[in-house]
């Protein structure tokens, strides 16, 4: 069965301390991964999507990395408005699945 | 503006009366969904629609129904609510026909409460 684990659940940074968020998986036939960001009380909203081991995408602050096993969403020198849940969700074939979810507190 | 657009907010109910979450999307998606979160497990998904009059059981489907009569509208059925449904719900949709490799934009959610 398909699987995602994130980790860690929860994670607490000073501004400008700089970390990773780790996704890892397992499924047949990869064809996408996600990272969403979600805020309390709201949505998820799209980061980026990586589609094959190599991969990178950056915005701003994020970079998001792909390997045949996992993938990082990098965090550099992060700011209070960097708090929220990062979710990251695998697409095979004939299933999208989500993983539980860390939640980032980035503290002044 | 692009947009999922999911009522009510917030819904408080009694078990076994039915209800009725709505969903509806301005961006013309062929992909509609439905999720539950519940903490600690993640979006698990309902049900999804690849297109109009054509939905598909999710990972967890019980308990729940759906309709796709319109390309715009994907309500969310509970016919006898019970309180293992409580929980925060999102719609979403996405331009993939196939349903896969594109994102998803997602409603603001509805939080369920069933006494």
């Amino acid at each position: 069965e398909d699987q995602v684990t994130q980790s860690p659940e929860a994670l607490r940074l000073q501004e400008g301390e700089s970390s990773s968020l780790n996704c890892s998986y397992t499924v047949s036939g990869l064809r996408g991964l996600f990272w969403y960001r979600q805020d309390p009380g709201k949505g998820p909203e799209f980061l980026f999507t990586l589609y094959s081991a190599g991969e990178e995408k950056e915005k701003e602050r994020l970079k998001a990395t792909l390997t045949k096993k996992e993938s990082f969403l990098h965090i550099t020198a992060p700011k209070p408005e960097d708090s929220a849940t990062y979710l990251c969700a695998v697409q095979a074939p004939n299933d999208m699945r989500f993983g539980a979810g860390t939640r980032l507190t980035v503290k002044p | 503006e692009a947009q999922v657009t999911q009522n009510p907010r917030y819904l408080i109910t009694v078990t076994g009366k039915k209800l009725t979450v709505t969903c509806s999307q301005n961006m013309n998606h062929e992909y509609m969904s439905w999720y539950r979160q519940d903490p600690g497990l993640g979006l698990r998904q309902i049900y999804y629609s690849m297109n109009v009059e054509v939905t598909d059981k999710g990972d967890v489907p019980e308990g729940y129904k759906v309709s796709r009569k319109e390309k715009r509208n994907f309500p969310l059925i509970l016919e006898s609510p019970s309180p293992n449904q409580t929980s925060l719900y999102f719609c979403a949709s996405s331009s993939a026909s196939g349903g896969g490799n594109e994102k998803l934009f997602f409603g603001s959610g509805t939080q369920l409460s069933v006494l």
